[in-house]
């Protein structure tokens, strides 16, 4: 069982370059989301699905758009990356609203020069 | 913000010493929940409360829950070197499951 697949690992965008962040899992959850996690902020949280077929922003989604593809994928897209969006980056999902655990996926660090 | 508060911000211990870590929040919560991250990494679920209950154990953790002061602590017991780590509490609000900032325990030889 694979969990929460998170790729890349790692990147670095130039100012203004855009990327997609893939997230998949594979324990049938109806909850993804995306968090942020930078030094001394904690987890934000960006945008998250409750469902597949929908999606709602977190605290900090500006810049930021997401795709629930179906119910294993929630992709997390910057349009024009910025330096501001120096991160870890985290994928996570859970059974259902007001749900149990979470399981995360191991991050990817992005850097934006 | 909807952040639960951790306290203390860091701590360091001697290995073999218990630790303590709260966490407090301010709206009303089903469940509060503990997660451990090594350095790097994915968080990790360790222990889940629900608000009808007021202690839970698992293994060397201990959790409380007290919910007429909108607290929880976590009590590592007999600590290892593989404990240092960062701990976090989260709670679920709507559809979310919303973090603290987080408290970074160091174990030290």
């Amino acid at each position: 069982n694979a969990g929460v697949t998170q790729t890349p690992k790692f990147q670095v965008l130039k100012t203004g370059q855009s990327m997609t962040l893939q997230c998949a899992q594979d324990m049938n959850h109806n909850s993804m989301y995306w968090y942020r996690q930078d030094p001394g902020m904690g987890l934000r949280l960006i945008y998250y699905s409750a469902s597949e077929g929908t999606t709602d922003k977190g605290e900090v989604p500006n810049g930021y758009n997401v795709s629930r593809l179906n119910k294993r994928e929630f992709s997390l897209r910057l349009e024009s990356a910025a330096p501001s969006q120096t991160s870890v980056y985290f994928c996570a999902s859970s059974e259902a609203q007001f749900s149990t655990e979470a399981f995360f996926g191991q991050g990817t660090r992005l850097t934006v020069v | 913000s909807q952040q639960g508060e951790e306290d203390p911000q860091a701590l360091s211990i001697q290995e073999g010493e218990n630790a303590t870590m709260n966490c407090s929040y301010k709206t009303s919560i089903n469940n509060l929940q503990w997660y451990r991250q090594n350095s790097g990494r994915g968080l990790v679920h360790l222990i889940l409360i629900r608000s009808n209950e007021r202690e839970k154990h698992s293994g060397r953790l201990r959790v409380t829950l007290d919910t007429s002061k909108k607290s929880s602590s976590l009590l590592i017991t007999a600590s290892r070197a593989a404990d240092t780590a960062s701990y976090f509490c989260a709670f679920p609000r709507d559809d979310k499951i919303i973090f603290g900032k987080g408290t970074r325990l160091h174990i030290l030889p």
